[in-house]
């Protein structure tokens, strides 16, 4: 089975620190993508890679960068947190580029920011 | 742009009772994939089935079913008999057929109570 893991299940941090979300998969997967929850909007994309150092926007990508070094590691960066940035964040990771195979999803992290 | 309603926000039915999870999309595409992930309550999304848009045929899986229809752009889910381990927030999701996008566009999530 894949294993996609989030390495905080709940964090605290205060507003302007900088904070890192990291995600680990396990089955060589090309894809990777972080997503925030919040009630009432469902599942937003902040941003994806496809391949080590790539990435991509998605919808939601303001205030948020990301780091890819190697293939199995996908880091979130809050680069000077704000309280809206409060929120359910969810790693997920798929086989490979252009086969629309399904991702597959850590046990999220819940951020709060104070 | 990509569009996924899930316009019922939250059902309540009693065990055994069947229910039916509403799905409906848009998009410019005439390829496209769409998706039901589960979200039991201890948070992680599981993957429940994907169809691409040239197979309509609908799908049975034990107790869960699929309904899809293009000329509606609905994709429906299904559950028959329904027990308490169904509770959980159910989504559709859509993803264009883009080479090197592989952006899934969510609803807003059904959440499913199961009533002893």
């Amino acid at each position: 089975d894949v294993k996609v893991t989030q390495s905080s299940r709940y964090l605290v941090k205060r507003t302007g620190e900088k904070v890192f979300l990291e995600c680990v998969q396990d089955m060589d997967h090309e894809n990777m993508f972080w997503y925030r929850q919040d009630p009432g909007l469902g599942l937003r994309l902040i941003y994806f890679s496809y391949d080590v150092k790539m990435k991509e926007k998605g919808d939601i990508p303001e205030g948020y960068s990301v780091s890819r070094e190697k293939k199995e590691r996908f880091s979130l960066i809050l680069e000077s947190a704000s309280t809206n940035q409060t929120s359910m964040y969810l790693c997920a990771s798929s086989l490979r580029a252009g086969q629309r195979q399904p991702q597959h999803f850590g046990d999220g992290t819940r951020l709060s920011i104070l | 742009a990509q569009k996924v309603t899930q316009a019922q926000t939250e059902i309540s039915v009693v065990e055994k009772e069947d229910v039916t999870l509403d799905c409906v999309y848009e998009t410019r595409d005439t390829t496209y994939y769409l998706f039901w992930y589960k979200q039991p309550p201890s948070g992680e999304l599981v993957f429940l089935i994907r169809r691409n848009s040239f197979d309509e045929q609908n799908e049975i899986s034990g107790r869960y079913s699929w309904n899809f229809q293009k000329s509606t752009s609905s994709f429906n889910f299904t559950i028959t008999a329904s027990q308490v381990v169904d509770s959980a927030v159910y989504f559709c999701a859509l993803s264009e057929a883009n080479f090197g996008n592989e952006k899934l566009t969510f609803g807003t999530g059904t959440r499913l109570t199961i009533i002893p």
